[in-house]
């Protein structure tokens, strides 16, 4: 079975642009979370989404968002991008509650 | 709000000596608690999980892990490193009544195994 990716592994973008991560779970996985993890602040929770619905949102300004499509497909966007969101956005699927989240391998965002 | 507190941000050990990484968590109900291990340029892989079932855990790679409730911890020890073993180890604790799915993870402890 496939593992969760994540694409793209790396990005540079420049202040005051938008990205938008993807992230295709586990097959048969329906939930869906995003972390980003950065030097200073380690790993915090962004949000998660489970059958389409946002079930949780972590602190972090309007600007990050997210959505999960009918295949349970994820993507996260951050719009007005400043230079703290620079990090590493790793993604997370599991089946639901209380079952293991396995992890993608990440998306590297650099913003200049 | 739950908390997690792992001491020592970096541990360095000799091949084939005892591992120990300490996590004390903090959680107003009985917590779901974690380790999980980051390679470099890679995600996270689960290594263990507390689930209320049995204290002391173990999981994959030869670790284990045991809940102490009276001490709020839940370190990390294998007996004999390997170098393989060199990473970043993430203590976490999730609380079901703020979703089941939303990890709080501690600052991360980066083992490093000495020839």
């Amino acid at each position: 079975k496939a593992g969760v990716t994540q694409t793209p592994r790396y990005l540079i973008k420049t202040r005051g642009q938008q990205v938008t991560l993807s992230c295709s779970p586990i097959s048969g996985h329906r939930s869906v979370s995003w972390y980003q993890q950065t030097p200073g602040q380690g790993l915090q929770f962004l949000f998660e989404y489970f059958s389409e619905t946002q079930r949780n949102k972590g602190n972090f300004p309007g600007r990050f968002s997210g959505r999960q499509f009918s295949n349970s497909r994820s993507e996260m966007n951050v719009s007005t991008l400043e230079l703290g969101d620079s990090a590493l956005y790793l993604c997370a699927s599991s089946q639901g509650d209380y079952n293991e989240q396995f992890f993608g391998p990440g998306t590297r965002l650099t913003v200049l | 709000a739950q908390s997690v507190t792992q001491l020592g941000s970096h541990v360095s050990v000799s091949e084939g000596a005892l591992v120990l990484l300490r996590c004390n968590y903090s959680s107003s109900v009985p917590p779901y608690l974690f380790w999980y291990v980051q390679y470099p340029n890679q995600g996270l892989q689960l290594l263990l999980k507390y689930t209320s079932a049995a204290t002391l855990v173990k999981g994959i790679n030869g670790f284990e892990a045991e809940f102490k409730k009276s001490e709020t911890s839940f370190h990390l020890t294998k007996p004999s490193a390997h170098m393989s073993d060199a990473a970043e180890y993430f203590c976490a604790v999730s609380d079901p009544a703020q979703g089941a799915q939303k990890l709080v993870f501690g600052q991360g402890t980066r083992l490093t195994i000495n020839p």
